[in-house]
């Protein structure tokens, strides 16, 4: 399978845990986001990567959020102290450069769907 | 700030009818235009890219238009099928590759 990847599928933990989610990109894709999508909405944006580095963070991402893609290949999430408002879906995408055409399609992965107890 | 709203929120129609989505946009300045299906508790399936210079996009059954001036878009779907059941979603791309989507449409094709 040549699509985007994403572990766990499924996390549930009580409040206050700290979780990590992966991401595993398209393998010639060299940018890489994660979304966060509540029931009943569309996703919203968090962060974007190009190769390792990080150049864009939403005001979503607080700071018991960081994201890192420290090869500039798979990514991780985390969330520190998680609290109840960060259940949702977690979504992570990722694109080629496109530097000829303009931004590429983004190939978006299953999800990790988090609940906190 | 861009904000984008699709009409409607849900829609049921017996199978075999054509169909159009709305999506519209407040910032004309965006890179693209595109549409995703969601299947419940799942990610998101790329339907159709619009580049900001183009009006159209046809993939088979469906067809996608893009308005920059009025800030719309729609998805034309011909002779709906009950496995287009799903959530349909746009989303305009603007600055930083970031996308900006709207809350769905959740269609029913009854057969």
């Amino acid at each position: 399978d040549t699509g985007v990847s994403q572990n766990p599928r499924h996390k549930i933990t009580k409040r206050g845990q700290n979780v990590t989610f992966r991401c595993d990109p398209i393998s010639e894709h060299n940018r890489l986001y994660w979304y966060r999508q509540t029931l009943g909405q569309g996703p919203e944006f968090l962060t974007y990567f190009q190769n390792e580095a990080q150049l864009e963070k939403s005001r979503l991402l607080s700071d018991r959020f960081s994201a890192e893609r420290p090869k500039g290949s798979f990514s991780t999430l985390e969330i520190q102290r998680t609290e109840q408002g960060d259940s949702a879906m977690y979504l992570c995408a990722s694109s080629s450069d496109g530097h000829l055409a303009g931004p590429e399609t983004q190939y978006f992965g299953p999800g990790t769907r988090l609940l906190v107890l | 700030k861009q904000e984008v709203t699709q009409i409607p929120a849900a829609l049921s129609v017996p199978e075999g009818e054509n169909l159009v989505l709305n999506c519209s946009f407040t910032d004309s300045a965006i890179y693209n235009l595109q549409w995703f299906r969601q299947d419940p508790g799942k990610g998101l399936t790329s339907l159709l890219l619009i580049q900001s210079s183009q009006r159209e996009q046809t993939s088979g059954r469906l067809n996608a238009s893009l308005d920059k001036s009025s800030g719309r878009s729609t998805l034309y779907i011909a002779a709906s099928q009950p496995g287009d059941s799903a959530t349909y979603l746009c989303a305009a791309m603007e600055y930083g590759n970031k996308l900006v989507f709207g809350a769905g449409t959740i269609l029913r094709v009854k057969s």
